[in-house]
């Protein structure tokens, strides 16, 4: 059955720097999405992407982060100058059409702490 | 403004059935309601999707009456590995129709 992945599993950072969050979605998807979580508490939503732009953003997903479609089947999210507060487990999810609620398949997520 | 609400955990013993709602009362009008269940250290997983009125499938049933402000979704005869977070997903006009979860539903079976 194809799955989501997504790389690393744990991320260790210092704050200020830059990190790179990989996803691959399924392959014949074509709605992506990355959420957070911070331990503890609910799933949040950052931000949605269709059609190589982004469609929709949650007021977290400010200037500090961006999304990427590099090539045909990876999906990153970077974080620039990390903060401490940005530690979190982040899933990427993709879905298979063009409808924002349809159903989401999530990846495993990375953790990433920031120090 | 009211958010999308649960339940903060339930308890249930095995065999049981339980159900569990979500108060979304300002649902975006053409949205999906969706639930995930979540297990330690993993990515949400679907277990069902509905509009309106009664959906059902292999493992859950989910019930949304008319008004779409809330929504049950309902397990029957519970197992010990039914033992999650259970999520609702909707689209909040309170927040301006952006995806949404609930605050999580935590739900312990018990043998």
């Amino acid at each position: 059955e194809p799955e989501v992945t997504q790389t690393p599993s744990h991320q260790v950072t210092q704050m200020g720097q830059e990190v790179i969050l990989r996803c691959v979605p399924i392959s014949n998807h074509l709605y992506f999405y990355w959420y957070r979580q911070i331990l503890g508490q609910k799933v949040e939503f950052l931000v949605s992407f269709y059609n190589n732009e982004i469609s929709e953003k949650s007021e977290i997903f400010d200037d500090q982060f961006s999304v990427e479609r590099p090539d045909g089947s990876n999906f990153t999210l970077k974080i620039r100058s990390t903060k401490l507060e940005d530690s979190a487990m982040y899933f990427c999810a993709s879905s298979e059409w063009a409808q924002r609620t349809d159903t989401q398949y999530f990846g495993p997520g990375t953790r990433l702490t920031v120090l | 403004l009211a958010k999308t609400t649960q339940p903060i955990s339930m308890d249930s013993y095995e065999g049981q059935e339980v159900n569990i709602t979500c108060s979304h009362n300002n649902i975006a009008t053409n949205d999906y309601i969706t639930w995930y269940q979540q297990f330690p250290s993993q990515g949400p997983r679907f277990i069902i999707q509905g509009y309106k009125t009664k959906v059902t499938n292999e493992v859950a049933s989910l019930f949304i009456p008319a008004d779409r402000k809330s929504s049950t979704l309902s397990l029957p005869r519970v197992s010990l590995s039914d033992t999650a977070v259970y999520y609702c997903l909707v689209g909040d006009g309170n927040a301006g129709n952006m995806l949404t979860f609930g605050g999580g539903t935590r739900l312990m079976v018990k043998p």
